[in-house]
């Protein structure tokens, strides 16, 4: 059962542009979301973590989450060539023993 | 600022063998994690363990795996007879609570079945 898909990119953008990037879930249990950044060969490392609907900003990243549509987003503005990374977003249900990935959007910020 | 540590960071065996991968999870951390990615698919859930025991596994882990915190600070992820499938990222993960708190996560081990 896939239940969080994410596109998998590449999306390739220019330095300081906005970038969105979604994922949409099925699974209506999920009340935790996460976006992690995933550098090649690396752990995934946690960059926002919300619960239920709304939004939360930290910095140049907004996550958004819409229950309604089960689709969740993160936004990163002024983007960097750092931020060059795969983007996985994850998900939980309240009895929170596993987080259920996406596949990962790859995306590349050109100098 | 603590971290998720693993060793070793790749590993080679041929098929058939045991290996061991080790995780030393961050210190007041009381749950953790195994997951594995295999090269280009998605991160997957394999294991949770928590006041000695599992508290939840997936389908991946089968009689082939087995999960121990052998003493206070390390935990290991142990596959009996490896198959080239197995070849896979592991990342060890922990978390202060449950999953429903932060999860972070080690660098990785790479495993190459031969």
């Amino acid at each position: 059962q896939k239940e969080v898909e994410q596109d998998p990119g590449p999306l390739s953008v220019p330095e300081g542009a906005i970038v969105s990037l979604n994922c949409t879930y099925s699974n209506s249990a999920f009340q935790y979301f996460m976006w992690y950044r995933q550098y090649s060969r690396k752990g995934p490392e946690l960059l926002m973590y919300t619960y239920s609907s709304g939004n939360k900003e930290d910095g140049r990243f907004t996550a958004q989450v819409d229950k309604s549509s089960k689709y969740i987003s993160l936004f990163i503005r002024d983007s960097q060539p750092s931020d060059s990374a795969t983007y996985l977003c994850a998900s939980c249900n309240n009895a929170g023993n596993m987080l259920t990935f996406g596949g990962g959007t790859r995306l590349m910020v050109k100098p | 600022e603590p971290e998720v540590t693993q060793t070793p960071s790749h590993q080679v065996t041929q098929m058939g063998q045991e290996v061991i991968l080790r995780c030393v999870p961050i210190s007041n951390h009381l749950y953790f994690y195994w997951y594995r990615q295999i090269l280009g698919q998605k991160v997957e859930f394999l294991v949770s363990f928590y006041n000695n025991e599992i508290s939840e596994k997936s389908e991946i882990f089968d009689d082939q795996f087995s999960v121990e915190r052998p003493d206070g600070s390390n935990f290991t992820l142990k596959i009996r007879s490896t198959k080239l499938e197995d070849s896979a990222m592991y990342f060890c993960a922990s978390s202060r609570v449950d999953s429903t708190d932060t999860q972070y996560f080690g660098p990785g081990t790479r495993l190459t079945v031969l």
